[in-house]
């Protein structure tokens, strides 16, 4: 079975403080997919990023980076110089190869103090 | 613009009552997917379907059915057979292939049943 464990319920930060979530998964599989996405207030999941478990280089995108540990079975998600607007709930899930079902974690609720 | 619809938003509908919630999509997808979100909740896969006529069971299917005759279309029907049926749903759909693709989700529609 595939599990997702995001261990933080609710962080606050104050405005550009870096703020880091953690995701932990277990799968039996060789070949799986990690994704991040963001959930705003409006509702709706936005999709960050998508990561094969052969590509363990860790990856930046704006403020975002990732930093991916099979070690570790880690995933984690940094935020840098935090803004109000990354206000949301984020979440982290897994599928395995060839299969687009999802396993999500809990999420984690960022709230960004101005 | 490309996407994926949900509608109504907002739905309220008494106790007993059989409730369809719609799901278009013009991205030309072929898998699409019904989830369910509780309070504090991760998403959890009520129904999916990777092709027209053709769709299955998620983790949650019990007191839900949908139908897939359309490659747009993908509706899920809450029946008085769900014993909480007051939840978000989330419709998404991901690409055609082989590989894992990431998920691009509605608006989302929050049903109260009381």
């Amino acid at each position: 079975a595939q599990k997702v464990t995001q261990a933080q319920t609710e962080i606050s930060v104050v405005e550009k403080e870096d703020v880091t979530l953690d995701c932990v998964y277990e799968t039996r599989d060789t070949t799986y997919y990690l994704f991040w996405y963001k959930q705003p207030p409006s509702g709706e999941l936005v999709f960050l990023i998508r990561r094969n478990s052969f590509d363990e280089q860790n990856e930046i995108s704006g403020r975002y980076s990732w930093n991916f540990q099979k070690s570790t079975s880690s995933f984690n998600f940094t935020i840098t110089a935090s803004q109000v607007v990354d206000s949301a709930v984020y979440f982290c899930a897994l599928s395995k190869y060839g299969n687009n079902r999802l396993a999500f974690g809990k999420g984690n609720q960022v709230v960004v103090i101005p | 613009d490309g996407g994926i619809t949900q509608s109504p938003k907002y739905l309220f509908r008494k106790e007993g009552q059989n409730v369809t919630l719609s799901c278009e999509q013009n991205l030309n997808h072929d898998a699409m997917y019904w989830y369910r979100q509780d309070p504090g909740q991760g998403l959890r896969l009520i129904y999916y379907s990777q092709i027209v006529n053709d769709f299955q069971k998620g983790d949650i299917a019990e007191g839900y059915s949908v139908s897939r005759e359309k490659k747009e279309s993908f509706p899920l029907t809450v029946t008085s057979a769900q014993k909480n049926p007051t939840a978000f749903y989330l419709c998404a759909s991901s690409p055609p292939g082989q590989d894992t693709y990431e998920q691009y989700f509605g608006p989302g529609t929050r049903l109260t049943v009381t």
